[in-house]
């Protein structure tokens, strides 16, 4: 079965560059966060869209920006890059109104490093 | 607001004996879910385990099973029979059906199991 597809799988940039992170999620599943996890942290909630609207908001920087596009498919553009923004990146999908409640389907992760 | 617990940072485990994760939950909204995710050293987050709140009998799936107490408000998860392959950090996470549906996820428990 489709999974959700995150690219890159790692990237690396330096101080102040910008970088965009893609989420591919399940067919037909109309919904996608994404999460950040520091080193040795919890995943935290940035921010989530069904339908291609922004729906929810959590701990994400103004540097960076998100947005759901007609096909489904999320883009994370970070800018102004700090070595703070090292993380694995998640992307997670799930199809709106789901019986059970609305299991999300993670991706792989996608690893920035900022040196 | 929303929060997740889960008070063991590290366990161990031997090879074949069954062992149990600790997790509480806070929230005042009646209609929530609760989540067990597994992440291996790799990084991907891996879904195992569902419960809803409204949900009379605990949820099972294969060797996972959770002890679902909510006048408690614990939803410890349950591994049988340990494998060397369940050794990996352990997330709790709970989704709230008012609050935006995202995942708000504890602080993980790194299982270690002994050969």
């Amino acid at each position: 079965a489709a999974g959700v597809i995150q690219s890159p799988r790692h990237l690396i940039k330096e101080k102040r560059e910008t970088a965009t992170l893609k989420c591919y999620p399940i067919p037909r599943h109309d919904t996608v966060y994404w999460y950040q996890q520091g080193p040795g942290q919890d995943p935290q909630f940035l921010i989530s869209f069904y339908e291609k609207m922004q729906s929810d908001k959590g701990s994400i920087p103004d540097r960076f920006s998100a947005q759901q596009f007609s096909d489904y498919h999320s883009e994370l553009n970070m800018s102004s890059l700090e070595l703070g923004d090292s993380a694995l990146y998640f992307c997670a999908s799930r199809a709106g109104g789901t019986l059970r409640g609305g299991e999300l389907f993670f991706g792989e992760g996608s690893r920035l490093t900022v040196l | 607001a929303q929060k997740i617990t889960q008070t063991q940072p590290g366990m161990f485990v031997q090879e074949k004996e069954a062992v149990t994760l600790d997790c509480t939950y806070d929230t005042s909204d009646p209609s929530y879910g609760l989540f067990w995710y597994k992440q291996p050293s790799s990084g991907e987050m891996i879904f195992l385990i569902y419960q809803g709140s409204y949900d009379q009998q605990n949820a099972t799936e294969g060797r996972y099973s959770l002890n679902f107490q909510k006048a408690r408000k614990s939803a410890n998860l349950v591994i049988s029979a340990s494998q060397l392959g369940d050794s990996a950090m352990y997330f709790c996470a709970m989704r709230v059906t008012n609050a935006g549906n995202m995942l708000t996820f504890g602080g993980g428990t790194r299982l270690m199991v002994k050969p």
